[in-house]
């Protein structure tokens, strides 16, 4: 099962909203990975999990909040969004961080209105 | 950090024609280039990827081709069907993460 899945498939929400995101994969995989992809633009990375400890934040702003409750869970927690968060944001795995392939779920389309 | 150019931003071919998609790289330590899909709507998929001890790997109708001396990798499809149309992405291994290229739009036309 080379499958990694995410919930919801659309998410519409308001900038005082909460809401998370989900993702799972049953691969073994114990690195993660979330990334925000804009329109026409290729992803950009979030965060990263290796061996569910969080090892990269890259300068993403404190109303995400990422979460990673055991080898297959990642979430990521949404609050006091903007507009311009508004995107595609992908959850992907990999065997290990660094060389391995990374395989991406389908991903989640949040609109914040 | 790495920094990855993609060209074309765009491409149109005939069906049945090859396209040819080049990558360059700024890390000569980088080691990992894998080439994504992505269809309008969809999750980018891995479609080939090549590793630094590789010139040169073929899959059917897709091959890439590394250099590392110039620090450039290209995607070649030959026979071009209306389902590859689609968003192509190139990255490299910059440290431990990925940085991908800025994609090339590719059109196949009947």
């Amino acid at each position: 099962d080379t499958e990694v899945t995410q919930t919801p498939k659309h998410l519409v929400m308001g900038m005082t909203n909460k809401k998370s995101l989900k993702c799972e994969q049953h691969m073994g995989h114990r690195a993660m990975y979330w990334y925000k992809q804009k329109a026409k633009k290729p992803p950009e990375l979030m965060f990263v999990y290796s061996y569910e400890k969080l090892s990269i934040n890259e300068s993403v702003p404190s109303r995400f909040s990422p979460e990673c409750p055991n080898s297959s869970l990642l979430n990521l927690h949404l609050h006091a969004l903007q507009p311009e968060d508004s995107a595609l944001y992908l959850c992907a795995s990999s065997q290990a961080r660094g060389v391995y392939e990374q395989y991406f779920g389908p991903g989640t389309r949040l609109t914040v209105t | 950090g790495e920094n990855v150019e993609q060209h074309p931003s765009t491409l149109s071919v005939q069906e049945g024609d090859s396209a040819v998609i080049k990558c360059t790289y700024s890390d000569s330590a980088s080691n990992y280039f894998p080439w994504y899909k992505q269809e309008l709507g969809k999750r980018p998929q891995l479609i080939i990827d090549i590793r630094s001890n590789v010139g040169e790997k073929k899959d059917q109708r897709i091959a890439v081709t590394l250099n590392k001396t110039a620090k450039h990798f290209s995607l070649h499809i030959t026979e071009t069907q209306p389902e590859d149309s689609a968003v192509y992405f190139c990255a490299a291994r910059g440290g431990q993460n990925f940085v991908f290229g800025p994609g090339t739009r590719l059109s196949v036309l009947p």
